[in-house]
C-alpha cells in the first residue's frame, strides 16, 4: 500500500540545536516532496521543495535533502529557536497519479529556550 | 496568508443546516482547492478546481458541495448528508493547474456543528 509517514511522537529539542524530522513514503513515485509549516488554527505556510534529481536544498537555516534510494526527506532546522515551534507537513507530488498531492500527517516540533 | 481569505474564522451551526464556507483569492491563481483537517489524520482532500466552471471530486467529497463561477472565488457548502461535519477547513490555490505546485492557504474556518 502507498504510504507516507512523518514522525508521529513531537520532538523537543533544546534552543541553539539542530532540528532534524523524517519523511518517508513507500510505493509512490515522487516528482518532488515540499515541506510546510502550520501554526496551530492556522493555515500551513510553504518552505521549501525539493525535486527527485536533487540531493539538497538550503533556505537560510532550513536545509532538505531527498533520498530517492532510501525514500526519504529529511528536514533540517539549524540555530533553532523557539520561534521555530510548529508543526511541519511534508507533501510529495506523486507522479504516478496525475500530480497529486499526497500530505503527510505532520511533525510537532518544539525548541525550548 | 498569501492573498488568501477565507471567511467567517469560526462557525457554528445547528445539525441539519447547509452551511457555505467562503474563499477568495486575489492571487490570479488557476487552481483552487478545500481540504479538511481532523486531529490525527492530516489533511484530506474534498474538491479542487483547475478552471473556472470546472472542478473534481478529492478524496471525501461526499456530503459536499462546490462551485466555481468565478476565477477568484470557490465556496464549500458542507450539506446535512456529511455525517461528521465538525472539523477545520483549510482553502488553498496555486498558480498553475497542471497539479503538484506550491499551495497557498487561507487561514481557514472551524465548524462546530451542535
Amino acid at each position: 500500500s502507498q504510504k507516507i509517514e512523518q514522525n508521529s511522537e513531537a520532538l523537543n529539542i533544546q534552543e541553539g540545536k539542530t532540528a532534524t524530522l523524517t519523511c518517508n513514503y513507500t510505493n509512490y513515485s515522487p516528482a518532488y516532496l515540499q515541506w510546510y509549516r502550520q501554526d496551530p488554527g492556522r493555515g500551513p505556510v510553504f518552505l521549501l521543495l525539493i525535486r527527485e534529481n536533487e540531493k539538497e536544498k538550503r533556505k537560510e537555516r532550513l536545509k532538505v535533502t531527498f533520498d530517492t534510494t532510501l525514500k526519504q526527506s529529511l528536514f533540517h532546522i539549524t540555530a533553532s529557536q523557539p520561534a521555530d515551534s510548529a508543526t511541519y507537513l511534508c507533501a510529495l507530488v506523486d507522479a504516478g497519479n496525475n500530480r497529486k498531492l499526497i500530505w503527510g500527517l505532520g511533525t510537532s516540533l518544539a525548541v525550548n529556550p | 496568508d498569501g492573498g488568501i481569505t477565507q471567511s467567517p474564522k469560526y462557525l457554528f451551526r445547528k445539525e441539519g443546516q447547509n452551511v457555505t464556507l467562503s474563499c477568495e483569492q486575489n492571487l490570479n491563481h488557476d487552481a483552487m482547492y478545500w481540504y479538511r483537517q481532523d486531529p490525527g489524520q492530516g489533511l484530506r482532500l474534498i474538491y479542487y478546481s483547475q478552471i473556472v466552471n470546472d472542478f473534481q471530486k478529492g478524496d471525501i467529497a461526499e456530503g459536499y458541495s462546490v462551485s466555481r463561477e468565478k476565477k477568484e472565488s470557490f465556496p464549500l457548502t458542507v450539506t446535512s448528508a456529511q455525517k461528521n461535519p465538525t472539523a477545520f477547513y483549510l482553502c488553498a490555490s496555486s498558480p498553475w493547474a497542471g497539479g503538484g505546485d506550491t499551495q497557498y492557504f487561507g487561514p481557514g474556518t472551524r465548524l462546530t456543528v451542535l
